[in-house]
C-alpha cells in the first residue's frame, strides 16, 4: 500500500517568514494529493489539493508543489501569520484506490 | 450547508465497557470514512462503508470493532470492551463520490475524543 512520509515533525517561524512542509510518497500510482490542517480539539480542513497532472497550484499565501519524477509535494505558506500555527497533514491517494494515506503531521508555530 | 456531524465530541468509558460514535455525513454525501488519532500521531484509515455496504475495513482491527452505514440514520463506529489504549481522537470523513484517486476530497467532522478509564 501507500506510505507517506512527512517533514519536519515541528517547524517553528517568525511572523512574517516562509514555512516549508516537505511529503514523499512511495506508490508512483498515486494522483491526488490534498493537505489539511487541523487546529487544536478540531478536524482536519482542507486546505489545497493537487493532482498529478499539475506541477504547482497557488492559492493567496498557499501554494503547492509535486514532483513526480521524485514522487515528492510539498506545502509553502509565505507572509505566515500566528493563526497559521496548526498541524498540517499531507496526504496521497493511488488512482486505483479511494483512501488517502496521511503522513504524520507537522506542526507548525508561528511567532508573532 | 451544515458539514460533517458527530457526537458525541467527548466521551468516557470505563475498561469494560461500549462505546458508540456516530457519524452523520454533509447533505448530497454517501461515502463515509473512519479515521483514528492517537496523541502526536497522524490519521489511521479504519473503514471505508457506503450506505449498506462495508467497502474496505482494512484498517480495522479484528475484534471488538465494527462499523455500519445503514440506509437511514448515520453512521455508527461501535467498540466493545473497550480497553485504556482506545483512547483516542475519532473522525469521521464523507465525500460525495468515491474519493482519492478521482480527485474526490474526503471532509472530516469535528471528531469523537474517546477517554478509557
Amino acid at each position: 500500500g501507500e506510505n507517506v512520509e512527512q517533514h519536519p515533525s515541528t517547524l517553528s517561524v517568525q511572523e512574517g517568514d516562509s514555512a516549508v512542509i516537505k511529503c514523499t510518497y512511495s506508490d508512483s500510482a498515486s494522483n491526488y494529493f490534498p493537505w489539511y490542517k487541523q487546529e487544536l480539539g478540531k478536524g482536519p480542513q482542507l486546505i489545497i489539493d493537487i493532482r498529478s497532472n499539475v506541477g504547482e497550484k497557488k492559492d493567496q499565501r498557499i501554494a503547492v508543489t509535486l514532483n513526480k519524477t521524485a514522487k515528492h509535494f510539498s506545502l509553502h505558506i509565505t507572509e505566515t501569520q500566528p493563526e497559521d500555527s496548526a498541524v498540517y497533514f499531507c496526504a496521497a491517494t493511488p488512482g486505483g484506490s479511494y483512501i488517502p494515506t496521511f503522513g504524520r503531521g507537522t506542526s507548525l508555530i508561528v511567532h508573532p | 450547508n451544515a458539514g460533517v456531524m458527530q457526537n458525541p465530541r467527548h466521551l468516557v468509558r470505563r475498561r469494560g465497557q461500549e462505546a458508540r460514535l456516530r457519524c452523520s455525513p454533509m447533505k448530497g454525501h454517501s461515502h463515509v470514512y473512519w479515521y483514528r488519532q492517537l496523541p502526536e500521531e497522524g490519521l489511521k484509515f479504519m473503514v471505508y462503508l457506503q450506505k449498506e455496504n462495508i467497502i474496505d475495513e482494512s484498517g480495522m482491527p479484528k475484534e471488538r470493532f465494527s462499523a455500519e452505514f445503514p440506509k437511514e440514520g448515520p453512521s455508527i463506529l461501535r467498540i466493545q470492551q473497550v480497553v485504556r489504549g482506545d483512547s483516542a481522537a475519532y473522525f469521521c470523513a464523507s465525500s460525495p463520490r468515491q474519493a482519492g484517486g478521482s480527485g474526490n476530497t474526503i471532509y472530516f467532522g469535528e471528531g469523537s475524543w474517546l477517554t478509557v478509564v
